[in-house]
């Protein structure tokens, strides 16, 4: 059974660049959410997805958006990047939305420059 | 907003000694999850707690869960350093997670 995984493990990104977050769910997981991390912050709900649909999000701007592929898969993608955009971006998959564990990928580390 | 409030934020103790945090909130939840989360990884989840008064035990980690599902606490017993981490609560069904206790545990 292969966990979640995400790429890149590490970014660096300019003020007012695009960037794209990539993650891979765990085999037979439908649901993906994603977080943000900032240094010394429990993780911040962005929002998640269920079967290729947004299911829920938090509170963050339309400038963060995202997708979910037919095979689970997800990307999250900043625009008009900010310097309080850089943190740790976690994704995390699970088999459907209500109460099931969550499996967390390590991270993908953006520095906003 | 269901806001979670944990403490202390970090703790730094010897090998061998006793601890206790806290997650505390002014709302009730239907159930509280905690997670520890080690550098460079993803939180890993420890346990679900989701009656009023539950006491869990997970080796030498014992959670419970407030008899008004408003609260919980982790308490580790003899601690190693391999306890060493930032331990999360989260809030299950909002996605809602606290800012976390960052462990030390000295050798």
């Amino acid at each position: 059974e292969t966990g979640v995984t995400q790429s890149p493990t590490h970014l660096i990104k300019t003020r007012g660049q695009q960037v794209t977050l990539r993650c891979s769910s765990q085999s037979g997981h439908n649901t993906v959410s994603w977080y943000q991390q900032a240094l010394g912050q429990g993780p911040q709900f962005i929002f998640q997805y269920y079967r290729e649909e947004e299911n829920g999000r938090g509170n963050f701007p339309p400038r963060f958006s995202g997708l979910q592929f037919p095979n689970y898969s997800s990307e999250l993608n900043v625009n008009a990047l900010e310097l309080d955009d850089s943190a740790l971006y976690l994704c995390a998959s699970s088999l459907r939305t209500g109460q099931e564990t969550q499996y967390f990928g390590p991270g993908t580390r953006l520095l906003v420059l | 907003t269901q806001l979670l409030e944990q403490s202390p934020q970090f703790l730094s103790i010897q090998e061998g000694e006793n601890l206790t945090v806290y997650c505390n909130s002014s709302s009730v939840f239907s159930s509280l999850q905690w997670y520890r989360q080690e550098p460079g990884e993803g939180p890993v989840l420890l346990v679900t707690v989701v009656t009023g008064g539950e006491v869990k035990k997970l080796k030498r980690l014992t959670f419970q869960f407030g008899d008004a599902r408003k609260d919980s606490s982790l308490h580790i017993t003899a601690a190693q350093p391999g306890d060493t981490g930032l331990y999360l609560c989260a809030g299950w069904g909002d996605m809602r997670f606290g800012a976390g206790t960052r462990l030390t545990v000295k050798p």
